[in-house]
């Protein structure tokens, strides 16, 4: 079983949709959580890096954490054709997220 | 992204040979990391690099593969005797010296390997 579970999508939505992409994880060391953009045929994009449980939000983005259930969100408002990409959560068990856990991605379509 | 270079972006080779991709972090990066992402996967860690040291290398395979990160010049993965599974997107990516990295790594654009 791997340690990062992501919902596996593909998901399509239409322009200005709510999005919620989801994270899983089973090792209760895990105190760092981030969620990466990636384009295609390109490298990981930091959108959101947050410590332990809670919210985090940034523009169109909210990040939320449950450590009790070992669940993470990132939600995107008023999704945009710009925000079609693949979306990776990663969680380490220390500050140096350089050495991450990441999940498969969700790939995501904004359609116009 | 603050600029992460490799090098090169596209490389073929055939079963057997070596395969080297190079990584320039960020100006003024003394922390390097390579992973490794097959076709619909995500990132699978490989190694952490410091300059001339290496960290943690609990994520490279046993045999073949080996990295670097000298005094001067670029971090170096090397894969010896390619075999058709090293077919991948390797990526690097690179934080400050301190001790919350956090929101200060960036990945470069990746190091897309075909062996044929």
């Amino acid at each position: 079983q791997k340690e990062v579970e992501q919902d596996p999508g593909p998901l399509s939505v239409p322009e200005g949709a709510i999005v919620s992409l989801n994270c899983t994880y089973s090792n209760s060391a895990f105190q760092y959580f981030m969620w990466y953009r990636q384009y295609s045929r390109k490298g990981p994009e930091l959108l959101m890096y947050t410590y332990s449980s809670g919210n985090k939000e940034d523009g169109r983005f909210t990040a939320q954490v449950d450590k009790s259930s070992k669940y993470i969100s990132l939600f995107i408002r008023d999704s945009q054709p710009s925000d079609s990409a693949t979306y990776l959560c990663a969680m380490s068990a220390n500050t140096n997220a350089g050495k991450s856990t990441f999940g498969d991605g969700t790939t995501l379509t904004v359609k116009p | 992204n603050a600029g992460v270079m490799q090098n090169p972006r596209h490389l073929v080779r055939r079963r057997g040979q070596e395969a080297r991709l190079r990584c320039s972090p960020v100006k003024g990066h003394s922390h390097v990391y390579w992973y490794r992402q097959l076709p619909e996967e995500g990132l699978k860690f490989m190694v952490y690099l410091q300059k001339e040291n290496i960290i943690d290398e609990s994520g490279m395979p046993k045999e073949r593969f080996s990295a670097e990160f000298p005094k001067e010049g670029p971090s170096i993965l090397r894969i010896q005797q390619v075999v058709r599974g090293d077919s991948a997107a390797y990526f690097c990516a690179s934080s400050p010296p301190s001790g919350y990295s956090g929101n200060t790594i960036y990945f470069g654009e990746g190091s897309w390997l075909t062996v044929v």
